[in-house]
């Protein structure tokens, strides 16, 4: 089945400043990664997705990036305020035999810190 | 209102209890999840639901009783609850599996 890894588990910025968190997957069947933030009491809520045919996509401070041949895809914010502090899942999708059951990273805890 | 609910938000119950946990969404989509979070492990997939009367299990399906006769229903049972089971459980919905819409959570202590 497929294997998805996320670093840092924990990331510490200052306002301002850009974070990056990295998934790594195993399954060169997934074509679908979503990205999930999850605020301290509720649950996970999509921030942004990328399908395997586009190389980057963005909105507002957000960005994810995909390259399909080393498997990896990243989640990029700018300009981070302390708002976007949350637990952060990345996820890969096979689309194999009529199955999307996504597989979740490990999650990062982003602070950022006024 | 729309969307996917939760309940109860908090749980305590004894060992060897029977717990069900309860989740109702008002899309009508036809994928729903059951979720676990535990500090290092992220989320871990317990079971899951393509349609009504179509269950299947995840990850962590052990101790875990789950069913689908309603498309908008999908409660989860612990026949025998273990401390081991003291997490947070997250319900979800999609409609391809894909963009999944998560509920509250139930956060379940067991003592």
């Amino acid at each position: 089945g497929e294997n998805v890894e996320q670093h840092p588990s924990t990331l510490s910025v200052q306002e301002g400043d850009s974070a990056v968190i990295k998934c790594t997957y195993s399954d060169s069947a997934s074509n679908y990664f979503p990205w999930y933030k999850q605020e301290l009491g509720k649950g996970p809520q999509l921030i942004i997705d990328i399908r395997s045919n586009v190389g980057e996509k963005k909105d507002q401070r957000i960005a994810v990036t995909l390259n399909k041949t080393a498997k990896h895809f990243s989640l990029h914010i700018t300009e981070t305020q302390p708002e976007d502090s949350a637990v952060y899942f990345c996820a890969a999708s096979p689309a194999s035999g009529g199955s999307y059951i996504p597989t979740f990273g490990r999650g990062t805890s982003l602070i950022v810190h006024p | 209102d729309a969307g996917i609910t939760q309940s109860p938000r908090y749980k305590i119950t004894e060992t060897g209890r029977q717990v069900t946990l309860m989740c109702h969404q008002t899309w009508s989509h036809s994928y729903m999840f059951w979720y676990r979070q535990d500090l290092g492990h992220g989320l871990r997939l317990i079971y899951y639901s393509a349609a009504a009367d179509i269950t299947d299990k995840g990850e962590v399906p052990d101790g875990y009783v789950v069913s689908r006769s309603k498309t908008e229903n999908f409660p989860l049972t612990l026949e025998s609850a273990t401390r081991s089971q003291t997490s947070v459980y997250f319900c979800a919905s999609s409609e391809r599996a894909e963009k999944l819409f998560f509920g509250s959570g139930t956060q379940l202590s067991v003592l």
